[in-house]
C-alpha cells in the first residue's frame, strides 16, 4: 500500500522562512508532487521533483531524497497569502497515472 | 492555468435524489479523474478515466458512477444521493509532457445531502 506523512498544521512568522516535510512508503515511485490549497478552493499545482535535489520557483523551492523516502517545501520570503494546506502527492506504480495524497500540512503565517 | 470546469459549485439536494456533477476540460487530455475531499481531509481518488470509453474505480469504495463519451467530459452520477454522499467533489484532468504527469483541478463541488 501507499503511507504518505506530513505535518498536521505549522505556524511561521510573516517574512520567514518554513520547511514542510514529507515522507513517503510507496511501491513504485514516478515523482512527487506539492500542491497548495486555500481553504474551500481546489488544489493547485506548486512543483514536481522526479529526481533527486532541489527544484526553486521563485520564493518556493521542493526537495527529493527518492532513497529516504523523503521530500520536502520551502517558503521563503512568507506572506499573509501563503496560509494554506500543503498537499505532498506520490504517483507510484509503474505505469501509473495515480496521485496518492497525504493528509496535507496547514500552515497558518502571523504577522 | 488550466481550464477544466464543474457545475454546479453547490448543491444542496433530499436523500433519495439521483443527481449528476459535471466536469469538462478544453485541453484535450485524455486522463481525468475524480476526487472526494472532506473537510480538512485528504483527497480520496474515487474514479478515473484514461480516455473515451474508459472508466475505473479509484482507491475509495463510492456508491457513484462515471462516463466518458467524450474526451472533454467526465460525469459523476449518484443514482440515490444519501447523507453519507456529504463531501466536496474534485474533478482533475492530467497529460504527459516531457517527464511530467501534472493533475490539474477543477474549482470543485460541494454536496450537501439533507
Amino acid at each position: 500500500g501507499q503511507n504518505i506523512d506530513q505535518p498536521t498544521e505549522m505556524t511561521a512568522t510573516e517574512g520567514a522562512i518554513v520547511q514542510i516535510n514529507c515522507t513517503y512508503q510507496t511501491s513504485g515511485f514516478n515523482g512527487l508532487f506539492w500542491y497548495q490549497q486555500h481553504a474551500g478552493e481546489a488544489p493547485t499545482f506548486l512543483s514536481y521533483n522526479v529526481l533527486d535535489g532541489l527544484e526553486e520557483k521563485g520564493r518556493f523551492s521542493s526537495f527529493l531524497s527518492r532513497s529516504k523516502g523523503y521530500s520536502y517545501l520551502l517558503l521563503k520570503e512568507l506572506q499573509m497569502k501563503d496560509s494554506a494546506s500543503y498537499l505532498c502527492a506520490v504517483l507510484a506504480g509503474a505505469g501509473s497515472y495515480q496521485l496518492t495524497f497525504g493528509k496535507g500540512t496547514k500552515l497558518s503565517v502571523i504577522p | 492555468e488550466a481550464d477544466i470546469y464543474q457545475t454546479p459549485r453547490y448543491l444542496v439536494i433530499g436523500t433519495g435524489k439521483k443527481i449528476t456533477l459535471e466536469c469538462s476540460q478544453t485541453m484535450g487530455h485524455d486522463k481525468m479523474y475524480w476526487y472526494q475531499q472532506d473537510p480538512g481531509m485528504e483527497l480520496h481518488l474515487i474514479h478515473y478515466s484514461y480516455g473515451v470509453n474508459s472508466t475505473e474505480k479509484g482507491d475509495l469504495s463510492s456508491e457513484s458512477t462515471v462516463s466518458r463519451i467524450r474526451t472533454e467530459h467526465f460525469p459523476l452520477t449518484l443514482e440515490s444521493a444519501r447523507p453519507s454522499h456529504t463531501s466536496q467533489y474534485l474533478c482533475a484532468s492530467s497529460e504527459y509532457q516531457g517527464r511530467q504527469e501534472t493533475q490539474y483541478f477543477g474549482p470543485g463541488t460541494r454536496l450537501l445531502v439533507l
